[in-house]
């Protein structure tokens, strides 16, 4: 049983350029959440997406967009980078029909480096 | 506004004590509580959750986790350390009108051998 995959494992930009990155969901869920863990902090909660639609959305920027394909698996996208985008991307699938109890389980990150 | 504190940054057992690292939360009604581990250069691997009934919860490794509600708190406890529990803990809460988990700094956990 494949668990949550996301890649790039690593990307290196620069500022102003735009990034995408990948998350496959765990097998049988349906909902992806994506966070940005700064290097020594805790995660921060970007946006979660359900049915192909953003479901909800932390305190980012417009910069920050997503979308979930039919599939469930999804993309964040992060338009004119900032030297402060700098993290580790984490995805986070869960099955949400268990109600709001499902656990997420997150995948090993993408580490974003903005130069 | 919802917060996670884990107020040590760091905790240090010898191999073989018990081991506690502590969060507190300050979140409006019953929320949904969690813990997850980090080794380095991995991502996060859930650990055990609270969501009702009983306070005491027991999860993956030999963790475990007490909730209780009047101090606001979910630590997180071991009997007896190993050497590879040596890793990042973090604390986190969803409230249960909201999708989003809430997530502490997070405490390194030392095991010395």
């Amino acid at each position: 049983d494949a668990g949550v995959t996301q890649s790039p494992t690593h990307l290196i930009k620069t500022r102003g350029q735009q990034v995408t990155l990948r998350c496959s969901p765990k097998s049988g869920h349906d909902t992806v959440s994506w966070y940005q863990q700064a290097l020594g902090q805790g995660p921060q909660f970007i946006f979660q997406y359900y049915e192909e639609e953003e479901r909800q959305r932390g305190n980012f920027p417009d910069r920050f967009s997503g979308h979930q394909f039919p599939n469930y698996s999804s993309e964040l996208n992060v338009n004119a980078l900032l030297l402060g985008d700098s993290a580790l991307y984490l995805c986070a699938s869960s099955f949400v029909r268990r109600l709001r109890t499902d656990t997420q389980y997150f995948g090993p990150g993408t580490r974003l480096t903005v130069l | 506004a919802q917060s996670v504190a884990q107020p040590e940054d760091q905790v240090n057992v010898a191999e073989g004590n018990p081991l506690t690292v502590k969060c507190t939360y300050s979140v409006s009604g019953n929320p949904y509580l969690f813990w997850y581990v980090q080794y380095p250069n991995r991502g996060l691997q859930f650990l055990l959750k609270y969501i009702t009934g009983d306070n005491l919860v027991k999860g993956s490794y030999g963790f475990e986790a007490e909730f209780n509600k009047s101090q606001t708190s979910f630590h997180l406890k071991k009997p007896s350390a190993l050497v590879s529990d040596s890793a990042l803990y973090f604390c986190a809460v969803r409230d249960r009108g909201n999708y989003q988990l809430i997530w502490g700094a997070g405490t390194k956990l030392i095991i010395k051998p």
